[in-house]
């Protein structure tokens, strides 16, 4: 079945410093991805739709000057964290979606902490 | 425009005791509906969806969920709950059956299943 990688799982960063995340398609390719972000007990916010070749469709209220998004080739997306803050820490998933599947794979997911 | 709305953020039970997880959504069009299983810290793992067919579609695990269109309801169930199964549960909602539609998935705010032995 599909498989999407995330890495890292974990990441602990000083305020100001930039993370970036990658969100792999293992064994199809994935022209779209999405990244989420998950609050503690929360359901997950759709933060941007990442499109191969072409720039990110992000949601409102998302800063995309702050949250970057690349995807590069059909297997790969990354979303950077650009000077991050204590208030950036959180769970980041992304998704993809193999072209003709009715469902989405998701990655494992990052936490990610800022102090 | 969709939504979906899990009922009690938790659910507690005792092992072999009945899974009733409650979801309903709302959707403009016919929907295709998910349910979706997070172990801490980790990503999300599909369960069961609905696209279209059978309306009691069984998935993982022993899970099994039936879409009621009239309820506009997709109820996530299992008849006997084991101490694995404690975990974060989400129901989405996403517009179908196109493939080239919007089919960004809605979800839920998830239910805490917590399982005694």
């Amino acid at each position: 079945g599909a498989v999407v990688s995330q890495h890292p799982s974990w990441v602990i960063c000083k305020s100001g410093t930039s993370v970036k995340i990658e969100c792999r398609s293992l064994d199809f390719q994935a022209t779209t991805m999405f990244w989420y972000r998950q609050f503690p007990k929360q359901s997950l916010m759709l933060m941007a739709t990442s499109n191969e070749g072409s720039k990110a469709t992000y949601e409102q209220g998302v800063e995309k000057d702050k949250f970057l998004i690349n995807h590069a080739s059909l297997t790969l997306s990354t979303l950077t964290v650009t000077s991050a803050h204590p208030e950036d820490s959180s769970f980041y998933i992304c998704s993809a979606r193999q072209q003709g599947a009715n469902g989405y794979t998701f990655g494992s997911g990052t936490r990610l902490t800022v102090v | 425009a969709q939504s979906v709305t899990q009922l009690g953020s938790h659910v507690s039970v005792s092992e072999g005791a009945l899974v009733l997880l409650r979801c309903n959504y709302s959707s403009s069009v016919p929907p295709y509906l998910f349910w979706y299983v997070q172990y801490p810290n980790q990503g999300l793992q599909l369960l069961l969806k609905y696209t279209t067919g059978a309306t009691l579609v069984k998935g993982i695990n022993g899970f099994e969920a039936e879409f009621k269109k009239s309820e506009t309801s997709f109820h996530l169930t299992k008849p006997s709950a084991h101490m694995s199964d404690a975990a974060e549960y989400f129901c989405a909602v996403s517009e179908g059956p196109s493939d080239g539609g919007s089919y960004i998935p809605t979800f839920g705010r998830g239910t805490s299943l917590i399982v005694h032995p």
